[in-house]
């Protein structure tokens, strides 16, 4: 596609259900990111994929969180047993490469949680 | 850790007006620096990518400086219009392949006409 597609753009749900975020990159683009943006706390990293294999996972804050990557393109973010810290703004971005020629990242608009 | 602040925190300005936004880092060890726009309940807008080797880069009335050395990035808005009016975000890539940003926490920026 045009831009890197998120969805759903909203999404409310019970502390202690578990939720599911999509994420499509731009068409290919190797490298795909999953940021959180939470009142107060700014952009934080979550973790980096390059084709289907995550590098660095070192952002996830617990192991409630896993994320995957099948065929090199759509990511899910998976949130178990959700609790109400968890609701933030759920950000994803690709870029075209990562090591070598420094690619810009695009992002994608978010998915709004919120956890009741 | 690489830390990223942004000065100030938020910037109301006439139209017209020319403003500088800082961005500061703590770990000068960086790929590149990338400058953001973010509207409310929106995604970002990348708006400019410095390269660690480069000075500066500008798109239309837009100009971002760097100096990697002391840690510092300005970003240069001429002739500010209220469709200006959003969040700004710096972000930089650490040094190391893989490729993660860590970014300000903006400075939000009102234009009026």
């Amino acid at each position: 596609g045009a831009g890197v597609s998120q969805s759903p753009s909203n999404k409310v749900t019970e502390k202690g259900k578990d939720v599911e975020l999509r994420c499509d990159p731009i068409s290919g683009h190797t490298a795909l990111y999953w940021y959180r943006q939470s009142l107060g706390q700014g952009l934080e990293f979550l973790i980096y994929f390059q084709g289907n294999s995550a590098p660095d996972k070192s952002g996830l804050p617990s192991d409630r969180f896993s994320a995957e990557r099948t065929g090199g393109s759509v990511s899910t973010l998976t949130i178990q047993r959700t609790q109400q810290e968890d609701s933030a703004v759920y950000l994803c971005a690709s870029s075209s490469k990562t090591t070598g020629t420094n690619q810009p990242q695009h992002f994608g608009d978010g998915t709004r949680l919120s956890i009741l | 850790k690489q830390e990223v602040t942004q000065i100030p925190a938020a910037l109301s300005v006439p139209e017209g007006e020319n403003l500088v936004l800082n961005c500061s880092f703590t770990d000068s060890a960086i790929y590149n620096l990338q400058w953001f726009r973010q509207d409310p309940g929106k995604g970002l807008t990348s708006l400019l990518l410095i390269q660690s080797s480069q000075r500066e880069q500008t798109s239309g009335r837009l100009n971002a400086s760097l100096d990697k050395s002391s840690g510092r990035s300005t970003l240069y808005i001429a002739a500010s219009q209220p469709g200006d009016s959003a969040t700004y975000l710096c972000a930089v890539r650490g040094g190391s392949t893989l490729g993660r940003l860590y970014f300000g926490r903006g400075t939000q920026l009102t234009v009026w006409p």
